[in-house]
């Protein structure tokens, strides 16, 4: 089992959707989770951590399971400038370690 | 948010030349810097921990004589990619992690904006 797992994607929407992504992780003593984005050929960015009981910023929600070992991000009335790449990110044990999923690339489309 | 630099942005080189990539934290002291790699469509790989005044800590895979890191202050750390082939053609990237935070309080990796090196 891959260590972080996301959707494939890409995902293609219409200004407006509602987009769900996934994630799956492999190491269930991890305790620290988060969401970046990457714009094509620059660096990740934070976009939000992941809290136990589910956290949301304006239109973004994250989610999380930890018996499924399983994340999600919802992003509601998506934008053009929500195009980009989605990064499940895991602060792996107990180490200050990040390990990356392989992102999944949204576009969202006029 | 912090601002961490890197240097260069970009570099071709020659077959077997070595190459220094430079990580700066600028606003604050990063006793700690993480060195990444990103292939194309891949996700970003640690490569190794950069401690400040000690060894780094390399991931499983990663050959220490080939990536050299050095971290000789609290605001850099450098990542020299020795004999270079083009299979090290990549996206270098580095972070660092603000130091000092009040307990508690999640020390969140700032990353530079990454070094694009082409291996020809």
């Amino acid at each position: 089992r891959k260590e972080v797992e996301q959707d494939p994607g890409p995902f293609n929407v219409p200004e407006g959707a509602t987009v769900a992504f996934n994630c799956t992780y492999s190491n269930s003593a991890s305790q620290s989770f988060f969401w970046y984005r990457q714009d094509c050929r620059k660096e990740p960015k934070l976009l939000m951590s992941v809290y136990s009981s589910g956290n949301e910023d304006g239109r973004f929600t994250a989610q999380l399971n930890r018996a499924s070992q399983y994340i999600s991000l919802l992003i509601r009335d998506s934008k053009l400038s929500d195009s980009a790449t989605y990064l499940c990110v895991v602060k792996w044990g107990g180490s200050e370690k990040l390990v990356f999923g392989k992102g999944t690339k949204l576009t969202v489309n006029p | 948010g912090a601002v961490v630099s890197q240097h260069p942005s970009r570099v071709i080189c020659k077959s077997g030349t070595s190459v220094k990539i430079e990580c700066r934290s600028l606003d604050f002291q990063a006793t700690t810097m993480f060195w990444y790699r990103q292939f194309p469509k891949k996700s970003l790989m640690l490569m190794a921990t950069s401690n400040e005044g000690s060894k780094a800590t390399y991931e499983q895979g990663v050959e220490k004589d080939k990536f050299l890191i050095n971290h000789a202050s609290l605001t850099l750390s450098t990542l020299t990619v020795t004999s270079a082939h083009p299979e090290d053609s990549s996206f270098y990237i580095c972070s660092a992690r603000e130091e000092g935070l009040p307990l508690g309080s999640y020390n969140e990796q700032f990353f530079g904006p990454g070094t694009r090196l082409t291996v020809l």
